[in-house]
């Protein structure tokens, strides 16, 4: 069974740093490629972040981009997304989703991990 | 990367069937055909429901179908049930690594 679980999410103040994780279970990880999706409370999907399998190829929302990393440790199973200056706008519960196989679709996703981002 | 433009909401009888509109540019939608939708419950996880504009994985019922026309995706439910209302997404690849959504479309059986 495929599990994506992630963490580090929590209550962060502006221009604050932050580091979120997902660990990967039940399919093999270093075959795909990996996404950050986000939603801010009663608002709509945002997709932040991805990466190929091999980590030679990144792709960043605008809104993100020059502020968060996203990379890998396939040895490990996980995902992360280093976040930097923060900004409230960047409160959202934050997914990691795995690619079906290319193309940009999701077909699992982790139940969350929520950022707030306030003073 | 400006968000995919859906219908805020629409809604049908059960039965009736519903078509959700996804409109992008030619620099997404209309460029690849990596369009996928999402269906999401409140407090659950999306759930990938078609990609690739038309195909639906193993397990999302026959009454769900895709399709694309230009700049415009579009994800039709036909024999509308109770337990499809939720808010549902569109998604697509627009290059260089990265995607883009829709705002979403709630969705009311009445």
């Amino acid at each position: 069974e495929v599990q994506l679980v992630e963490s580090g999410g929590g209550l962060v103040q502006p221009g604050r740093s932050l580091r979120l994780s997902c660990a990967a279970s039940g399919f093999t990880f270093e075959d795909f490629a990996m996404h950050w999706v986000r939603q801010a409370p009663g608002k709509g999907l945002e997709w932040v972040s991805s990466i190929t399998w091999n980590s030679n190829n990144i792709g960043y929302a605008d809104s993100v981009k020059g502020r968060f990393t996203i990379s890998r440790d396939n040895a490990k199973n996980s995902l992360y997304l280093q976040m930097k200056s923060l900004r409230t706008e960047d409160t959202a519960l934050y997914y990691c989703a795995k690619e079906r196989i290319v193309g940009g679709s999701f077909d699992y996703w982790g139940q969350g991990t929520l950022v707030t981002v306030s003073s | 990367q400006s968000a995919l433009t859906q219908p805020r909401s629409v809604s049908g009888s059960p039965g009736q069937s519903v078509t959700i509109s996804c409109t992008g540019t030619s620099n997404d939608v209309g460029r690849y055909n990596y369009v996928s939708w999402y269906q999401e419950h409140p407090g659950k996880a999306p759930k990938l429901m078609i990609y690739d504009v038309n195909k639906r994985p193993s397990g999302v019922p026959d009454r769900f179908s895709g399709s694309k026309s230009g700049n415009t995706a579009s994800l039709t439910i036909s024999g509308l049930q109770a337990e499809d209302e939720a808010d549902y997404y569109c998604c697509s690849y627009a290059g260089r690594y990265t995607s883009v959504f829709g705002g979403g479309t709630k969705l009311t059986v009445l």
